[in-house]
Formats: C-alpha cells, sequence, structure tokens
C-alpha cells in the first residue's frame, strides 16, 4: 500500500527563524511532489510542486527533493506567526497524476 | 481567475439518508477529484473525473459515487449516510491534460451525519 509519512508534530519555532517539514513516501515510482498548506477550518492551499531531484525555491519557501532516500522537504524562512499552520505532503498515488496521497500533515507553530 | 466553488458549503443529514454535493472547476480545468477529510484518516482520495468519464476511484465502497457533466462540473453522491461519513469533503481540479499539473482545492462541504 502506498503511503506518505510525516511527522504530526507539533514542531514549534521562534519567529525568524527556519522550520524544516519532512516527509517520506513509499512509492519509488512516484513522480509528483506536492505542499499544501491548511488553516484550521480551511480548504488546503497549494504552497509548492518538485518534480526533480534537488532545490526549489519560492520566496521564503524551499523544497527539496531526493527521489533516491524517497524523501521530500520543506523549508520555511523567516518564519511568521502567519505560517502557523498544518502543511501536508502530498504524491502522485499514478502515473496519469489523477491522484494524491496525503501524509497526516504536520502542525507547525510560530511564535512571536 | 474564479476558484474552485463548493455547495453547499454546509449540510446536516441524518443517517440512512442521501446526499449530493456539487463542485464547479476553475474555468478551463478538465479534470475534478474528489477527497474526504476526517481527523482520523486525513485526506483521502475518492474518485477522479476528466470529461465526464471516472478515470480513478479510490477505496471507498460504492455508496460513494460521482459524476462529472460537459461544462467539467462535478457533482458527488454518498447513499444511505453513516456515522463514519462525517467530513469535509474537498474538490479540487487541475487542467488534466498533464501528468503532473497542480491540483487547486475548493473549500469544501462540511457533512455531519446525525
Amino acid at each position: 500500500q502506498k503511503e506518505v509519512e510525516q511527522n504530526s508534530g507539533p514542531l514549534s519555532v521562534p519567529e525568524g527563524a527556519i522550520a524544516s517539514l519532512n516527509c517520506t513516501y513509499s512509492d519509488r515510482g512516484s513522480q509528483s511532489f506536492f505542499w499544501y498548506r491548511q488553516y484550521s477550518g480551511k480548504s488546503p492551499e497549494l504552497i509548492m510542486s518538485i518534480y526533480s531531484n534537488g532545490d526549489k525555491e519560492d520566496g521564503r519557501f524551499t523544497a527539496q527533493l531526493n527521489k533516491a532516500s524517497q524523501y521530500v522537504s520543506l523549508l520555511i524562512r523567516d518564519s511568521q506567526p502567519s505560517d502557523s499552520a498544518t502543511y501536508l505532503c502530498a504524491v502522485n498515488m499514478d502515473q496519469a497524476g489523477t491522484a494524491l496521497i496525503f501524509g497526516k500533515g504536520t502542525t507547525l507553530s510560530v511564535s512571536s | 481567475k474564479a476558484g474552485v466553488t463548493q455547495t453547499p458549503r454546509y449540510l446536516i443529514k441524518t443517517r440512512g439518508q442521501q446526499v449530493t454535493l456539487s463542485c464547479s472547476p476553475i474555468s478551463g480545468h478538465r479534470s475534478v477529484s474528489w477527497y474526504q477529510q476526517t481527523p482520523g484518516q486525513g485526506l483521502q482520495f475518492l474518485f477522479e473525473y476528466f470529461s465526464e468519464t471516472q478515470r480513478n476511484k479510490g477505496n471507498f465502497p460504492g455508496r460513494f459515487s460521482g459524476r462529472q457533466f460537459s461544462n467539467s462540473r462535478s457533482e458527488m453522491n454518498v447513499s444511505t449516510l453513516e456515522l463514519g461519513d462525517s467530513a469535509l469533503y474537498l474538490c479540487a481540479s487541475r487542467p488534466g491534460t498533464s501528468r503532473t499539473s497542480e491540483q487547486y482545492f475548493g473549500p469544501g462541504t462540511r457533512l455531519t451525519v446525525t
């Protein structure tokens, strides 16, 4: 069974620090990887997508992918209290990209 | 461009009833996926439709069904509701023409079964 694993947290960091969120996946054939942010009571919001090994940066966010280790991470630089949310890692379940498998999410708390 | 819309936003039903939820994708998107989110199981894939055809289905009982119309709008139906069906139901849209394209979620429908 294909799985995506995340530490549930909570991960607590002070304002201005770097938050590091990690995710592992079981299907070596997975091709597409996504990070979503979900505030309490809201729906998931896409933050980053990554498809190739290495780093991808977008503003304060950097996604890192290592397919050999089946590992994907999200770094949030200069963390702000508004970053406090649950971060969901998602991986394509099939080659056609029709479905995502989600991890249970990591709760991030940024204190001011 | 308008985002994904879902109606209704909240719904309360009684065990044994059926329910229909609606989703309108982002303009130009032809793929609609449905997910169930519960505190215990997290986000789980229900099914995906593209050009009115179901292309993929998750591990849910046959009480869960869906369809897509020619304008890409989609509905999902749950028959014979059970207490365990209480959840946030999310739909997500994407263009559907590339296997790597990103999915964008709607606000969800919060279903409570009593």
